[in-house]
C-alpha cells in the first residue's frame, strides 16, 4: 500500500512568490494535517482537515492556507513567501480526527525561498 | 499543551538495549503519551503510545511511571537503523488533534 505521498519533493521559490504543496493521504484516511519543520527544530502544526473541514489551525499567518478535496487529498498554499518560510513541509494522515491511532507522515516537501 | 522534557542527545552501542527518558510532570489524566521518531531525511514515524499501562509492540516498549509524570521508551536491541531523533509528545484525547513536538532526543548508535 502506498504511504502518504507529497509533491513536489523539493522546490525553490523567490521571495514574494506563491507556492502550492500537495498531499495524498493513505487510502481510507480522512484526516490530513500539515506541519512545518525548520532546520534543527521539531515540526510545528499548521493545519488539520477532516472531511474537508478545517479542524485546527496553528500559530501561522494568514499567508498560509489549505484545503481538502473530496478524495481527501490536500493542498497547502503559502502566499508572499518570506525567507523564513524555508523549511520542510510535512503532511500527515490519520484514519479519523482523533489521533489516538497515530499519524502517518510523508517524507515532506523541502521548500527553499531565495 | 502539557510540556515534555527529554535529553538533547544519547549514545548507545549497537545490539544493546536503549532507554530513552521523558519527563512530563504536568500531564493531565486524559493525556496520552506518544513517541515518534524521525530518521534522517524522512518525516516522523509513529513508534508507540500509551495512557497508563506499559505497552509493547514490534518496534519498542513504553514504560510509564505509576504517577505518569515520566515515561521511558525502550528499544530492546538497538541497530544502526534506530539512529534518529526521538520525540515524546503528550496528546489529549479530547479533540486536540495537533502534535506538539519539542526538540527531541538525538540517538546515536555506535557500531
Amino acid at each position: 500500500d502506498a504511504g502518504v505521498t507529497q509533491s513536489p519533493t523539493h522546490l525553490i521559490k523567490t521571495r514574494g512568490q506563491q507556492v502550492t504543496l500537495r498531499c495524498s493521504p493513505i487510502s481510507g484516511h480522512k484526516s490530513v494535517s500539515w506541519y512545518q519543520q525548520v532546520l534543527g527544530q521539531g515540526p510545528q502544526f499548521i493545519f488539520q482537515y477532516y472531511e474537508k473541514e478545517e479542524r485546527g489551525r496553528g500559530n501561522f499567518p494568514d499567508r498560509f492556507s489549505a484545503r481538502q478535496f473530496p478524495n481527501y487529498s490536500s493542498e497547502l498554499n503559502v502566499n508572499a513567501l518570506l525567507l523564513g518560510d524555508s523549511a520542510l513541509y510535512l503532511c500527515a494522515s490519520s484514519l479519523t480526527v482523533v489521533m489516538v491511532y497515530g499519524y502517518t507522515f510523508g517524507s515532506g516537501t523541502r521548500l527553499t525561498v531565495v | 499543551d502539557a510540556k515534555t522534557t527529554q535529553p538533547n542527545s544519547m549514545e548507545s552501542n549497537e545490539e544493546e538495549p536503549v532507554h530513552l527518558p521523558c519527563n512530563h510532570s504536568t500531564i493531565s489524566g486524559t493525556d496520552y503519551i506518544h513517541w515518534y521518531r524521525q530518521l534522517p531525511s524522512q518525516g516522523p514515524e509513529y513508534v508507540i503510545h500509551g495512557l497508563t499501562s506499559n505497552v509493547n509492540n514490534r518496534m519498542a516498549s513504553l514504560a510509564i511511571a505509576e504517577d505518569r509524570k515520566s515515561s521511558t521508551l525502550i528499544l530492546h536491541r538497538a541497530t544502526l537503523r534506530d539512529a534518529a531523533v526521538y520525540y515524546c509528545i503528550l496528546q489529549s484525547n479530547f479533540g486536540n488533534e495537533k502534535l506538539t513536538f519539542g526538540t527531541g532526543t538525538r540517538l546515536t548508535i555506535i557500531p
